[in-house]
Protein backbone atom coordinates (compact mmCIF):
# COMPACT_ATOMS: atom_id res chain seq x y z
CA UNK A 1 0.00 0.00 0.00
CA UNK A 2 1.52 3.43 -0.88
CA UNK A 3 1.37 6.09 1.93
CA UNK A 4 -0.31 8.67 0.07
CA UNK A 5 -2.79 7.42 -3.05
CA UNK A 6 -4.54 9.28 -5.22
CA UNK A 7 -6.92 8.85 -8.55
CA UNK A 8 -4.51 9.45 -11.32
CA UNK A 9 -7.21 10.67 -13.36
CA UNK A 10 -7.74 12.48 -16.13
CA UNK A 11 -10.65 14.27 -14.44
CA UNK A 12 -12.87 15.76 -16.50
CA UNK A 13 -15.18 18.44 -15.35
CA UNK A 14 -16.63 20.91 -17.31
CA UNK A 15 -16.43 24.81 -16.55
CA UNK A 16 -18.18 26.34 -13.91
CA UNK A 17 -18.85 23.04 -12.29
CA UNK A 18 -17.32 21.57 -8.70
CA UNK A 19 -14.30 19.50 -9.16
CA UNK A 20 -13.46 17.00 -6.56
CA UNK A 21 -10.33 15.63 -6.04
CA UNK A 22 -9.68 13.00 -3.26
CA UNK A 23 -6.54 11.14 -1.39
CA UNK A 24 -6.06 8.89 1.49
CA UNK A 25 -3.13 8.36 3.41
CA UNK A 26 -2.05 4.94 5.53
CA UNK A 27 -0.34 6.70 8.39
CA UNK A 28 -3.04 7.46 11.12
CA UNK A 29 0.20 9.63 13.21
CA UNK A 30 -0.05 12.00 10.02
CA UNK A 31 -0.68 15.71 11.12
CA UNK A 32 -0.82 18.43 8.46
CA UNK A 33 -2.34 17.77 4.91
CA UNK A 34 -1.36 19.94 1.59
CA UNK A 35 -2.87 20.56 -1.91
CA UNK A 36 -0.46 21.57 -4.73
CA UNK A 37 -1.13 22.53 -7.78
CA UNK A 38 1.27 21.93 -10.76
CA UNK A 39 1.05 22.90 -13.76
CA UNK A 40 2.88 21.46 -16.54
CA UNK A 41 6.50 21.89 -16.40
CA UNK A 42 6.55 23.72 -13.88
CA UNK A 43 7.28 23.25 -10.20
CA UNK A 44 4.62 22.62 -7.52
CA UNK A 45 2.70 25.30 -5.07
CA UNK A 46 0.49 25.08 -2.35
CA UNK A 47 -3.44 26.27 -2.87
CA UNK A 48 -4.70 24.89 0.99
CA UNK A 49 -3.69 23.01 3.89
CA UNK A 50 -5.08 21.50 7.08
CA UNK A 51 -4.64 20.47 10.07
CA UNK A 52 -7.81 19.98 11.92
CA UNK A 53 -10.92 17.56 11.33
CA UNK A 54 -13.74 19.67 8.93
CA UNK A 55 -13.54 22.02 6.18
CA UNK A 56 -11.02 24.93 5.52
CA UNK A 57 -12.50 27.21 2.53
CA UNK A 58 -9.98 29.82 0.61
CA UNK A 59 -11.86 31.53 -2.04
CA UNK A 60 -13.25 29.05 -4.59
CA UNK A 61 -11.18 25.71 -2.84
CA UNK A 62 -12.20 23.64 0.05
CA UNK A 63 -10.10 21.46 1.77
CA UNK A 64 -11.79 19.06 3.43
CA UNK A 65 -10.22 16.28 6.30
CA UNK A 66 -11.64 12.87 7.84
CA UNK A 67 -8.55 11.82 10.29
CA UNK A 68 -10.93 8.78 11.02
CA UNK A 69 -11.02 7.61 7.87
CA UNK A 70 -7.87 8.50 6.71
CA UNK A 71 -9.21 10.89 3.68
CA UNK A 72 -8.77 13.97 2.54
CA UNK A 73 -10.54 15.83 -0.22
CA UNK A 74 -10.31 19.34 -2.43
CA UNK A 75 -13.34 20.86 -4.04
CA UNK A 76 -13.33 23.61 -6.70
CA UNK A 77 -15.95 25.47 -7.05
CA UNK A 78 -16.79 27.63 -10.57
CA UNK A 79 -14.09 25.58 -12.29
CA UNK A 80 -12.13 27.71 -14.93
CA UNK A 81 -10.02 26.60 -17.53
CA UNK A 82 -6.81 28.00 -15.29
CA UNK A 83 -7.52 25.27 -12.85
CA UNK A 84 -6.61 22.33 -15.51
CA UNK A 85 -3.58 21.53 -14.03
CA UNK A 86 -2.26 18.04 -11.42
CA UNK A 87 -3.33 17.83 -7.96
CA UNK A 88 -0.58 16.62 -5.59
CA UNK A 89 -1.89 16.07 -2.00
CA UNK A 90 0.80 15.75 0.72
CA UNK A 91 0.85 14.25 4.33
CA UNK A 92 3.63 14.96 7.05
CA UNK A 93 3.76 13.60 10.72
CA UNK A 94 5.19 10.35 9.19
CA UNK A 95 7.91 9.02 11.64
CA UNK A 96 8.42 12.65 12.25
CA UNK A 97 6.22 15.36 11.94
CA UNK A 98 8.71 17.06 9.03
CA UNK A 99 8.90 14.35 6.70
CA UNK A 100 6.66 15.28 3.97
CA UNK A 101 5.29 12.72 1.29
CA UNK A 102 3.19 13.53 -1.90
CA UNK A 103 0.79 11.26 -3.74
CA UNK A 104 1.13 10.34 -7.31
CA UNK A 105 -1.04 13.62 -8.14
CA UNK A 106 -4.53 13.42 -10.22
CA UNK A 107 -4.57 15.50 -13.84
CA UNK A 108 -7.98 17.50 -13.62
CA UNK A 109 -8.64 19.06 -17.36
CA UNK A 110 -11.60 21.57 -17.08
CA UNK A 111 -13.57 22.04 -20.53
CA UNK A 112 -14.92 24.86 -21.66
CA UNK B 1 13.24 37.89 -2.09
CA UNK B 2 14.48 35.26 -5.38
CA UNK B 3 12.65 32.36 -4.14
CA UNK B 4 14.32 28.99 -3.96
CA UNK B 5 17.18 28.97 -6.61
CA UNK B 6 18.58 25.77 -8.62
CA UNK B 7 21.16 25.05 -10.84
CA UNK B 8 21.12 23.51 -13.73
CA UNK B 9 17.84 24.36 -15.22
CA UNK B 10 18.48 21.46 -17.56
CA UNK B 11 21.52 18.87 -17.35
CA UNK B 12 22.39 15.91 -20.12
CA UNK B 13 25.34 14.00 -19.68
CA UNK B 14 26.41 10.35 -20.26
CA UNK B 15 26.03 7.18 -18.32
CA UNK B 16 29.03 7.14 -16.01
CA UNK B 17 29.51 10.72 -15.62
CA UNK B 18 29.17 12.88 -12.14
CA UNK B 19 26.39 15.06 -11.57
CA UNK B 20 26.18 18.01 -9.51
CA UNK B 21 23.15 19.63 -9.08
CA UNK B 22 22.64 22.69 -6.77
CA UNK B 23 20.14 24.66 -4.44
CA UNK B 24 20.13 28.14 -2.96
CA UNK B 25 17.27 28.03 -0.06
CA UNK B 26 15.58 31.17 0.71
CA UNK B 27 16.84 32.85 3.72
CA UNK B 28 15.69 31.93 7.15
CA UNK B 29 14.26 28.56 6.35
CA UNK B 30 15.32 26.05 8.90
CA UNK B 31 13.99 22.71 6.26
CA UNK B 32 15.30 21.47 3.40
CA UNK B 33 14.47 18.99 1.06
CA UNK B 34 15.50 17.16 -2.37
CA UNK B 35 12.85 15.53 -3.98
CA UNK B 36 12.79 13.60 -7.47
CA UNK B 37 9.86 13.56 -10.07
CA UNK B 38 9.35 11.05 -12.78
CA UNK B 39 5.78 9.61 -14.41
CA UNK B 40 6.25 6.97 -13.01
CA UNK B 41 6.88 7.27 -9.47
CA UNK B 42 5.38 10.90 -8.90
CA UNK B 43 6.94 13.09 -6.79
CA UNK B 44 9.73 11.12 -4.44
CA UNK B 45 11.18 12.35 -1.17
CA UNK B 46 14.96 11.76 -1.20
CA UNK B 47 16.67 13.68 1.77
CA UNK B 48 15.71 16.79 3.99
CA UNK B 49 17.69 18.51 6.25
CA UNK B 50 17.34 20.45 9.60
CA UNK B 51 19.38 23.55 9.94
CA UNK B 52 22.21 21.92 7.72
CA UNK B 53 21.65 18.46 9.24
CA UNK B 54 20.15 15.73 7.38
CA UNK B 55 17.35 14.25 9.45
CA UNK B 56 15.69 11.04 6.82
CA UNK B 57 18.30 9.93 4.11
CA UNK B 58 15.75 7.20 3.58
CA UNK B 59 14.61 8.14 0.34
CA UNK B 60 18.35 8.07 -1.53
CA UNK B 61 18.24 5.20 -3.89
CA UNK B 62 21.51 4.00 -3.37
CA UNK B 63 24.86 4.71 -2.66
CA UNK B 64 25.63 6.48 -5.89
CA UNK B 65 23.21 9.48 -4.33
CA UNK B 66 25.00 11.89 -1.60
CA UNK B 67 23.78 15.50 -0.48
CA UNK B 68 25.26 17.70 1.36
CA UNK B 69 24.68 21.37 3.41
CA UNK B 70 27.70 22.72 4.50
CA UNK B 71 25.86 25.58 5.22
CA UNK B 72 22.10 27.45 5.45
CA UNK B 73 22.53 28.78 1.81
CA UNK B 74 23.54 26.41 0.18
CA UNK B 75 23.07 22.27 -0.60
CA UNK B 76 24.16 20.33 -3.52
CA UNK B 77 22.91 16.81 -5.07
CA UNK B 78 25.58 14.62 -6.33
CA UNK B 79 25.01 11.28 -8.10
CA UNK B 80 28.28 9.15 -9.30
CA UNK B 81 28.26 7.61 -11.71
CA UNK B 82 24.80 8.34 -13.02
CA UNK B 83 22.87 6.16 -14.76
CA UNK B 84 19.97 6.39 -17.56
CA UNK B 85 17.23 5.79 -15.16
CA UNK B 86 18.80 8.73 -12.96
CA UNK B 87 16.38 10.48 -15.56
CA UNK B 88 13.81 12.99 -13.73
CA UNK B 89 13.20 16.13 -12.98
CA UNK B 90 14.82 17.04 -9.06
CA UNK B 91 13.39 19.77 -7.04
CA UNK B 92 14.79 21.50 -4.05
CA UNK B 93 12.14 22.99 -1.55
CA UNK B 94 12.73 24.81 1.34
CA UNK B 95 9.94 25.92 4.40
CA UNK B 96 10.55 28.19 6.98
CA UNK B 97 9.75 25.42 9.77
CA UNK B 98 8.50 22.03 10.69
CA UNK B 99 5.27 21.41 8.46
CA UNK B 100 5.02 24.83 7.21
CA UNK B 101 4.33 25.47 3.43
CA UNK B 102 7.06 24.25 0.82
CA UNK B 103 8.52 26.67 -2.00
CA UNK B 104 9.85 24.89 -4.29
CA UNK B 105 12.78 25.46 -6.94
CA UNK B 106 11.96 25.39 -10.69
CA UNK B 107 13.88 21.78 -10.58
CA UNK B 108 16.51 20.56 -12.92
CA UNK B 109 15.34 18.07 -15.40
CA UNK B 110 17.85 15.72 -15.89
CA UNK B 111 18.96 13.31 -19.05
CA UNK B 112 20.57 10.18 -18.69
CA UNK B 113 22.41 8.98 -22.05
Amino acid sequence: QKEVEQNSGPLSVPEGAIASLNCTYSDRGSQSFFWYRQYSGKSPELIMFIYSNGDKEDGRFTAQLNKASQYVSLLIRDSQPSDSATYLCAVSGYSSASKIIFGSGTRLSIRP
Amino acid sequence: DAGVIQSPRHEVTEMGQEVTLRCKPISGHDYLFWYRQTMMRGLELLIYFNNNVPIDDSGMPEDRFSAKMPNASFSTLKIQPSEPRDSAVYFCASSLAENEKLFFGSGTQLSVL
